[in-house]
């Protein structure tokens, strides 16, 4: 149990166009998402919450018009970069917690390159 | 406020024996968790180990264990009878105020 997928696995985008990413709980229902950024052999830092229904919560420095968050559903949040940029480039990780719960599932990470 | 600190960037085991890891945190909430999580090379990041820190017990996930010292904010990971899929970047992790810090990771080789 407590599955999280996200797609694309692996992205490639000229830069100025802008990408979608999608993270879905297949098995539970996430009353929050969040969104983390890997750096290579760096930690994950969180760039915003998500919660169903109402508008994401950004971490200071992260730019809102960038990255665009929609949770449209329990099960899926969605994460748009727009004009990506190659300073954009990264590795990008949702996770998920169940309702109820303070356990947080992560999806299998997007690699994003932007050139 | 919440910062997690694990000294360690590297460990190495010998196969089938004990490691243990650590991490030290510091947090202004009166109510958090505690977690420790594995990251192999696929950057798939899995679930060890989880503690909430109002229960003194400390947890136990098969070989997997804690030491909780909650007045020294201590929280290091035992990794008993070590395995060749255990090698990974672990991440210790404090949950409070709805948010989840991460430490800046080990990096345990086992050898074979």
């Amino acid at each position: 149990g407590a599955v999280v997928s996200q797609h694309p696995s692996r992205v490639i985008c000229k830069s100025g166009t802008s990408v979608k990413i999608e993270c879905r709980s297949l098995d539970f229902q996430a009353t929050t998402m969040f969104w983390y950024r890997q750096f290579p052999k760096q930690s994950l830092m969180l760039m915003a919450t998500s919660n169903e229904g109402s508008k994401a919560t950004y971490e200071q420095g992260v730019e809102k018009d960038k990255f665009l968050i929609n949770h449209a559903s329990l099960t899926l949040s969605t994460l748009t970069v727009t004009s990506a940029h190659p300073e954009d480039s990264s590795f990008y990780i949702c996770s998920a917690r169940p309702r109820g719960t303070d356990t947080q599932y992560f999806g299998p990470g997007t690699r994003l390159t932007v050139l | 406020a919440q910062t997690v600190t694990q000294s360690q960037p590297e460990m190495s085991v010998q196969e089938a024996e004990t490691v243990t890891l650590s991490c030290t945190y510091d947090t202004s909430e009166s109510d958090y968790y505690l977690f420790w999580y594995k990251q192999p090379p696929s950057r798939q990041m899995i679930l060890v180990i989880r503690q909430e820190a109002y229960k003194q017990q400390n947890a136990t996930e098969n070989r997997f264990s804690v030491n909780f010292q909650k007045a020294a904010k201590s929280f290091s990971l035992k990794i008993s009878d070590s395995q060749l899929g255990d090698a990974a970047m672990y991440f210790c992790a404090t949950f409070g105020n709805e948010k989840l810090t991460f430490g800046t990771g080990t990096r345990l080789t086992i050898i074979p």
